[in-house]
């Protein structure tokens, strides 16, 4: 079971704006910056977005992340073939004082 | 630019160590903190614990606690992570990656390549 609870899937058709949530506690979301990793298709994850909206340099503005109180949102806006990976969102754990993941959510681009 | 290479692939029997190297090139090694986190075949991240290169101080997972140890070599800008008393569980790809040397930034902006450990006797 993972500290943060994302949905399993996801999916969307070319075009699309799809979003993934990201829900955790007072100890981890509710008071650090939240994180988003995309990771394709046996390759090392990537950095999607850093401390809660930043992307970095290279990310397309269709990627965008939000916070509100202890859950957390990722947006992909003018959906892509390429945008199917698995996205996992993160935080550090004030009370664990660890780094947790969510589960992991699996993007379909239909 | 920045590099971080890892190890070659592993094969071990449960009961056994194993020890990934990650070596790192491209920027000031010991102006970032140095994380492991693994992943387990078709399971999602699962982050194991961090070093700072500067002081050479660690934090592990609880559930690694007594197994995992976290060791730099400032020299030759190279991390270790080992991992003792392995279980077929423990079968999974092993990343480094590197963060800011602040406690609550997880910016993981740099990863190793992942290096494929598998336990079976």
């Amino acid at each position: 079971q993972s500290v943060l609870t994302q949905p399993p899937s996801a999916s969307g058709t070319p075009g699309q704006r799809v979003t993934i949530s990201c829900s955790g506690s007072s100890s981890n979301i509710g008071s650090n910056y939240v994180y988003w990793y995309q990771q394709l298709p046996r390759t090392a994850p990537k950095l999607l977005i850093y401390r809660n909206d930043q992307r970095p340099s290279g990310v397309p503005d269709r990627f965008s992340g939000s916070k509100s109180g202890t859950s957390a949102s990722l947006a992909i806006s003018g959906l892509r073939s390429e945008d199917e990976a698995d996205y996992y969102c993160a935080a550090w754990d004030d009370s664990l004082s660890a780094v947790v993941f969510g589960g992991g959510t699996k993007l379909t681009v239909l | 630019q920045v590099q971080l290479v890892q190890s070659g692939a592993e094969v071990k029997k449960p009961g056994a160590s194993v020890k990934v190297s990650c070596k790192a090139s491209g920027y000031t090694f010991t102006g970032y903190y140095m994380y492991w986190v693994r992943q387990a075949p078709g399971q999602g991240l699962e982050w194991m614990g961090r070093i700072n290169p500067n002081s050479g101080g660690t934090n592990s997972a609880q559930n690694f606690q007594g197994r995992v140890t976290m060791t730099r070599d400032t020299s030759i800008s190279t991390a270790y992570m080992e991992l003792s008393r392995l279980r077929s569980d423990d079968t999974a790809v092993y990343y480094c990656t590197r963060g800011p040397n602040r406690d609550d930034y997880i910016d993981f902006d740099y990863w190793g390549q992942g290096t494929l450990v598998t336990v079976s006797s």
